[in-house]
């Protein structure tokens, strides 16, 4: 259960809703994660789901869990040119190594 | 208060050389763990170290190795350096326990192998 796939790039204009997607293997997996990574930084977590929710709001950010489907997605409400970054979904079956997607690069457009 | 710190921020080796990178958890975290970031990439996991001992491996080679000191602090080595370990080396800290798993993440040292 180490796969997590992402799609690699989207684009979108500033005041729209970005949506970024996620698929992933481990189904014993407790916890599903986004993190964002801005050029030249480290990796900030932005938020996180239990597996026994189907969605967490968090201000701008909404995600929803289909654990049937094994698919994750990251929606950002009114997204800023700010948000621009790169985007990973993680999964940790037993907090003692996680796994990262290839990340979702996020171009915001003025 | 001070996040995770990683040194060196840059380095660039030959192959065959060995590297040590250094991090320092941030207070109160008995967690490091260590990731390789390729360039356009997710991390992959290497090492976990809690309380000093190794509680997690990833699929790397014995050329890498890891240990943690009583301070809480990590050190990774890597020898024998190959073109291919070129990469950000990331180190996150937590708090170890049972809870969210919250990983945070120092800014990396990035490798150069030539």
């Amino acid at each position: 259960g180490e796969d997590v796939e992402q799609s690699l790039f989207l684009s979108v204009r500033e005041g729209d809703s970005s949506v970024i997607n996620c698929t992933y293997t481990d189904s014993s997996s407790t916890y599903l994660y986004w993190y964002k990574q801005e050029p030249g930084a480290g990796l900030q977590l932005l938020t996180y789901i239990f597996s026994n929710m189907d969605m967490k709001q968090d201000q701008r950010l909404t995600v929803l869990l289909n654990k049937k489907d094994k698919h994750l997605s990251l929606r950002i409400a009114d997204t800023q040119t700010g948000d621009s970054a790169i985007y990973f979904c993680a999964e940790s079956p037993n907090f003692n190594k996680f796994y990262f997607g290839s990340g979702t690069k996020l171009n915001v457009k003025p | 208060d001070a996040g995770v710190t990683q040194s060196p921020t840059h380095l660039i080796k030959t192959r065959g050389q060995q590297v040590t990178l250094r991090c320092s958890p941030i207070s109160g975290h008995k967690s490091v763990s260590w990731y390789q970031q390729v360039l356009g990439q997710g991390p992959q996991f290497i090492f976990q170290y809690y309380e000093k001992e190794e509680r997690g491996r990833g699929n790397f080679p014995d050329r890498f190795s890891a240990r943690q000191f009583p301070n809480y602090s990590s050190e990774l080595n890597v020898n024998a350096l190959l073109l291919g370990d070129s990469a950000l080396y990331l180190c996150a800290s937590s708090e170890g326990h049972p809870n969210t798993g919250e990983l945070f993440f120092g800014e990396g040292s990035r490798l150069t192998v030539l």
